[in-house]
């Protein structure tokens, strides 16, 4: 089964740092999407990419869908304790399509 | 409003034994999954519905069974766990909706099989 490439796999950061993380497919995918989880609970959604190209934000998150749409990136500015976490790429294909996720990276702020 | 939950949030059970994983939703999506995290990856797509009485393999289907007999339900069946099937299970939702693209998801359950 296919897995995206995530990376990096983890982030060790001093708090107000920026942050940028991606995500690689050998497949297209028609949305991506950037997830948060926190310990002990699922997965919440942070920001959806429905086009080739588009840039899209959420307050001090900024993310990307590549124009070949096999990438995406996420960028968080001005890191703050309560951005740790794990951030998951995922890409779907269709509406009804399960999710494909990358394996996550870990953001470890220091203060 | 609950959202999306799962009953229970821990379990262990030793290897041969049979469960079912509760999956409810309360706002009336079409669309339901199951998922498995395993320590490092990502979560892994095992089955899914897209509507009440229907449902369709993911990635890691094997040694599982699903059903949705009701739109808010959706049980996901160990009928003989193994110790390979120790994993986080994520229960999520989606609207059929155009425009809708999030999947929702509950809060987990912790399986240990000894």
């Amino acid at each position: 089964g296919q897995q995206l490439n995530q990376s990096p796999q983890s982030m060790f950061i001093q708090e107000g740092e920026d942050v940028s993380m991606n995500c690689t497919s050998s497949s297209i995918f028609n949305t991506w999407l950037w997830y948060k989880q926190d310990p002990g609970e699922g997965p919440v959604l942070l920001i959806a990419l429905y086009k080739a190209g588009e840039l899209t934000s959420n307050g001090r998150l900024t993310a990307q869908f590549g124009i070949t749409r096999k990438d995406s990136f996420l960028n968080i500015s001005a890191s703050i304790p309560s951005d740790v976490g794990i951030y998951f790429c995922a890409g779907q294909w269709s509406g009804a399509d399960g999710l494909t996720f990358g394996k996550g990276t870990h953001l470890i702020i220091q203060p | 409003n609950a959202g999306v939950t799962q009953t229970p949030k821990f379990r262990v059970l030793k290897t041969g034994q049979s469960m079912t994983l509760l999956c409810a939703q309360d706002m009336n999506h079409e669309y339901m999954y199951w998922y498995r995290q395993d320590p490092g990856m990502g979560l892994r797509l095992i089955h899914y519905s897209v509507g009440e009485g229907t449902t369709a393999k993911g990635e890691v289907p094997d040694g599982y069974n699903v059903s949705r007999l009701k739109k808010q339900n959706f049980l996901l069946g160990l009928e003989s766990a193994a110790p390979s099937q120790t994993s986080v299970y994520f229960c999520a939702s989606k609207s059929a909706g155009l425009g809708s693209y999030e999947q929702y998801f509950g809060p987990g359950t912790r399986l240990t099989v000894t």
